[in-house]
């Protein structure tokens, strides 16, 4: 059984911080990973995809992932109230389907 | 907008009858999944098609789940004899058929079984 976890939150923080949001996973064939943000009654949005350990950065996001420790995470710099949302992390194995996380929930504060 | 479009967007119906989704990818897109999303969780992965072969079948998927992609184009997801417990976000995501692939999700069916 293939297994992400994720804090459910909620993740407060002022605006203009940064946002942390952390994940990991059980799997350790699994090879691509992602973020997605997800508003109220809205589907999920690809925000980051990382298939490498490191640093990922676009714009104010940042992904890091650490496949030793089975770990991703995504780093939402100067946040704003606009990304209050929940951030969904995904894992994949190949080209299957992905395994979602149950999410963190972000509220930006103004 | 991704690109992948999803009919009907909201659907209610009463329990026991038949409901069928559709879902057109993004055109270049040859690979099309299915999720359900319930209040408070991920997505969960329902099923997968190749351009018209169905490759996996998650054990979510019931015998009253049936879904097909004749053309390898658009998609339909159908739900027989509804129960309750099938209100949830029904979702579709198209990939390329080239490498991992990044998935695009449609707006979503929201279904509600009264």
């Amino acid at each position: 059984q293939k297994e992400v976890e994720q804090n459910s939150g909620p993740l407060s923080v002022p605006e203009g911080a940064i946002a942390s949001l952390n994940c990991t996973y059980s799997d350790r064939v699994s090879q691509s990973f992602f973020w997605y943000r997800q508003y109220s009654g809205k589907s999920p949005e690809l925000i980051m995809s990382i298939y490498s350990n490191g640093d990922k950065e676009d714009g104010r996001f940042t992904a890091q992932l650490n496949k030793a420790s089975q770990y991703v995470s995504l780093l939402i710099r100067d946040s704003q109230p606009s990304d209050s949302a929940t951030y969904l992390c995904a894992v994949q194995t190949g080209a299957n389907n992905l395994f979602f996380g149950t999410g963190t929930r972000l509220t930006v504060i103004p | 907008d991704t690109g992948v479009s999803q009919d009907p967007r909201h659907k209610i119906t009463k329990r026991g009858q038949n409901v069928t989704f559709r879902c057109d990818p993004i055109s270049e897109h040859n690979r099309l999944y299915w999720y359900r999303q319930t209040l408070g969780q991920g997505p969960e992965f329902l099923t997968y098609f190749q351009n018209e072969a169905q490759l996996e079948k998650s054990r979510l998927l019931s015998d009253r789940f049936s879904a097909e992609r004749p053309k390898g184009s658009f998609s339909t997801l159908e739900i027989q004899r509804t129960e309750q417990g099938d209100s949830a976000m029904y979702l579709c995501a198209s990939s390329t058929g080239t490498g991992v692939g990044e998935q695009f999700f449609g707006p979503g069916t929201r279904l509600t079984v009264l």
